[in-house]
């Protein structure tokens, strides 16, 4: 696509359950990237993609988050037993490969904005 | 992460010029740059330096100094659509960025 795209846009969900954050990049880009913004905060880094792979999770909070990515395309992150500190937006960024953030930086989506009640 | 400060909060006017001051740990320093966030919306990429100086783009320059551990932005003839925050990310390996919290600047009138 022309943009990196984000679904759903706002979702609101009861504590405790689940929830799945969808990010498609721009087509071609190798590298994906989840970041959360809690509310006033700079971007929190969750994890990274290379194609499918995922050579850094060192910034999910918990065994709670989960990402995978399929085809080298669309990445889906997962909250398990969502928890009210798990509200804020998250941002997904791509870039066409992991070099090419110096050329690029990183392109964003719009963001979910979760909130967890 | 990375000790990344900024100020929280800049207020100018418009017209004027403003920098706006990043600072960061050293060790293993990569890249810095800066994106601008307005409220409700994504980040967009503003500029990137990897070597010490200056780089001018249109209204925008940001400046690098990797003994120092230190970058600014300076923004000229100010808008009122500048009123934003501003990110200070650096990397510190090949694949990701720590952001700093952000400047949030107000333009007034």
């Amino acid at each position: 696509g022309a943009g990196v795209s984000q679904s759903p846009s706002n979702k609101v969900t009861e504590k405790g359950k689940d929830v799945e954050l969808r990010c498609d990049p721009i087509s071609g880009h190798t590298a994906l990237y989840w970041y959360r913004q809690s509310l006033g905060q700079g971007l929190e880094f969750l994890i990274y993609f290379q194609g499918n792979s995922a050579p850094d999770k060192s910034g999910l909070p918990s065994d709670r988050f989960s990402a995978e990515r399929t085809g080298g395309s669309v990445s889906t992150l997962t909250i398990q037993r969502t928890q009210q500190e798990d509200s804020a937006v998250y941002l997904c960024a791509s870039t066409p490969r992991t070099g090419g953030i110096y050329n690029y930086g990183y392109t964003f989506g719009s963001g979910t904005r979760l909130t967890v009640v | 992460g990375q000790n990344i400060d900024q100020p929280t909060e800049m207020t100018a006017t418009e017209g004027a010029i403003v920098q706006i001051n990043c600072t960061y740990q050293t060790s293993g320093f990569n890249g810095l740059f800066w994106y601008q966030q307005h409220a409700g919306e994504a980040p967009t990429f503003l500029s990137y330096n990897v070597l010490d100086g200056l780089e001018e783009k249109g209204r925008f320059s940001s400046f690098l100094s990797r003994s120092k551990g230190y970058s600014y932005l300076l923004l000229k003839e100010l808008q009122m659509k500048d009123s934003a925050s501003y990110l200070c990310a650096v990397s510190y390996n090949f694949n990701k960025f720590y952001f700093g919290s952000g400047t949030k600047l107000n333009v007034k009138p």
